[in-house]
């Protein structure tokens, strides 16, 4: 069955400290993976997208996002968290014309 | 327009009652997509359009769920009869999807309170 799993419900990080979302999927071939972020009231915003190529993708706000294929992984980063980082997260993966979102991950930012 | 527009932001409807949501997708948009997010869960697939055809609508959770693009461009979700179960904030997403562009820009959603 097409899944994605986020495994993280809900991290809390201090402002400046690195941080680390985890992703995987269920799925036989490379699917196109996708991280999105959601502010309270807010859409949801792309972050960064991957389809294929160089395995580490860059996206806005300073985020990244490596897929490694032996781990059915694309967990996202960011080495430097601000205040403003603070809100939910969701992993996607298009399996065709359907999109499937992962749980979401809360982020929280200390002062 | 610059961004994918719902409206109304926020409904709340009495038990029984039949709403309709908007959206607005960015101009030219070819691809649909409506979601629904229940508290503290991720977005839940419901339907998929392309232009007027809604090719996908596997996700809808119950006959009472009826959407329409049919100029390919604003779409309506209906929600007959309502049901408390059917509180969610229902967001709507379209996609160039003509190989030069790829991703889906969300609208902010409409908040649907049942009471």
């Amino acid at each position: 069955a097409q899944s994605v799993t986020q495994p993280d419900i809900h991290i809390t990080v201090s402002e400046g400290a690195s941080l680390e979302l985890r992703c995987n999927y269920s799925y036989g071939a490379t699917p196109y993976l996708f991280w999105y972020v959601q502010s309270p009231g807010q859409g949801l915003q792309l972050l960064l997208k991957y389809f294929s190529g160089d395995t580490l993708v860059q996206g806005i706000k300073g985020f990244e996002a490596e897929f490694k294929r032996s781990q059915s992984s694309f967990n996202l980063r960011k080495p430097s968290v601000h205040w403003s980082d603070a809100a939910e997260y969701f992993c996607a993966v298009d399996y065709g014309q359907n999109f499937v979102f992962g749980p979401g991950t809360r982020l929280s930012v200390l002062p | 327009g610059a961004g994918v527009s719902q409206s109304p932001r926020y409904k709340v409807a009495k038990r029984g009652q039949d709403v309709a949501l908007r959206c607005d997708p960015i101009s030219g948009h070819v691809s649909l997509f409506w979601y629904q997010q229940a508290l503290g869960q991720g977005p839940e697939f419901l339907t998929y359009f392309q232009n007027e055809a809604q090719l996908d609508k596997s996700g809808l959770p119950s006959d009472r769920f009826f959407a329409e693009r049919p100029e390919g461009s604003v779409s309506t979700l209906k929600i007959q009869r309502t049901q408390q179960e059917d509180s969610a904030v229902y967001l709507c997403a379209s996609s160039l999807t003509d190989g030069e562009d790829y991703g889906y820009t969300f609208g902010s959603g409409t908040r649907l309170t049942v009471v």
